[in-house]
């Protein structure tokens, strides 16, 4: 079966503090998609990133980057100089290639608060 | 401007009638979703539908239904066997159901509070 483990509950930083959210996966199968979501208070949930099983490369956006460590089934996300606009809870999510990659499979989420 | 509507973004209810949640999308996309958020939990789904006139369950089906007659509609209907239907509800759409890669977009959500 499928788990996504976000243990960090919520988080707490003054604005201009590095921080990394941890993202944790369990799955049986070789092939599948990682996947980072924000929502803001608004509550719509917007798509931050991608990366599929084989591509291990850490990928940097900005002030955003993210570490895929597939040894440790790992898929941690970093905002580097924290903003006030990225409080948010942050969710991390795996696919389910026994469902042509189509279901998602959700984490907790992690409520970030940026102090000013 | 393209994207996925939700409709009413507030719903109140009494305990024992049915509600239908909208989701319109204008993506032309083939793949949509039904969500459910409860507080401290992740999305949990309901029901995906993959092309017109075909839909399966997803991990919570039990007390919802869905239709899906036009590409851009997939309406879901809380029903009275619902047995805790307060909760916020997220519809998504997903461009092209034989590409894994593609993201899910989401619309707005719609909360419904059963009094």
């Amino acid at each position: 079966a499928q788990k996504v483990t976000q243990a960090q509950t919520e988080i707490s930083v003054v604005e201009k503090e590095d921080v990394t959210l941890d993202c944790v996966y369990e799955t049986r199968d070789t092939t599948y998609y990682l996947f980072w979501y924000k929502q803001p208070p608004s509550g719509e949930l917007v798509f931050l990133i991608r990366r599929n099983s084989f591509d291990e490369q850490n990928e940097i956006s900005g002030r955003y980057s993210w570490n895929f460590q597939k040894s440790t089934s790992s898929f941690n996300f970093t905002i580097t100089a924290s903003q006030v606009v990225d409080s948010a809870v942050y969710f991390c999510a795996l696919s389910d290639p026994n469902f042509g990659n189509e279901k998602l499979t959700f984490g907790t989420g992690t409520r970030l608060t940026i102090i000013p | 401007d393209g994207g996925i509507t939700q409709s009413p973004k507030y719903l109140f209810r009494k305990e024992g009638q049915n509600v239908t949640l909208s989701c319109e999308q204008n993506l032309n996309h083939d793949a949509m979703y039904w969500y459910r958020q409860d507080p401290g939990q992740g999305l949990r789904l309901i029901y995906y539908s993959q092309i017109v006139n075909d839909f399966q369950k997803g991990d919570i089906a039990e007390g919802y239904s869905v239709s899906r007659e036009k590409k851009e509609s997939f309406p879901l209907t809380v029903t009275s066997a619902q047995k805790n239907p307060t909760a916020f509800y997220l519809c998504a759409s997903m461009g092209d159901s034989g590409r894994a890669s593609d993201e899910q977009f989401f619309g707005p959500g719609t909360r419904l509070t059963v009094l």
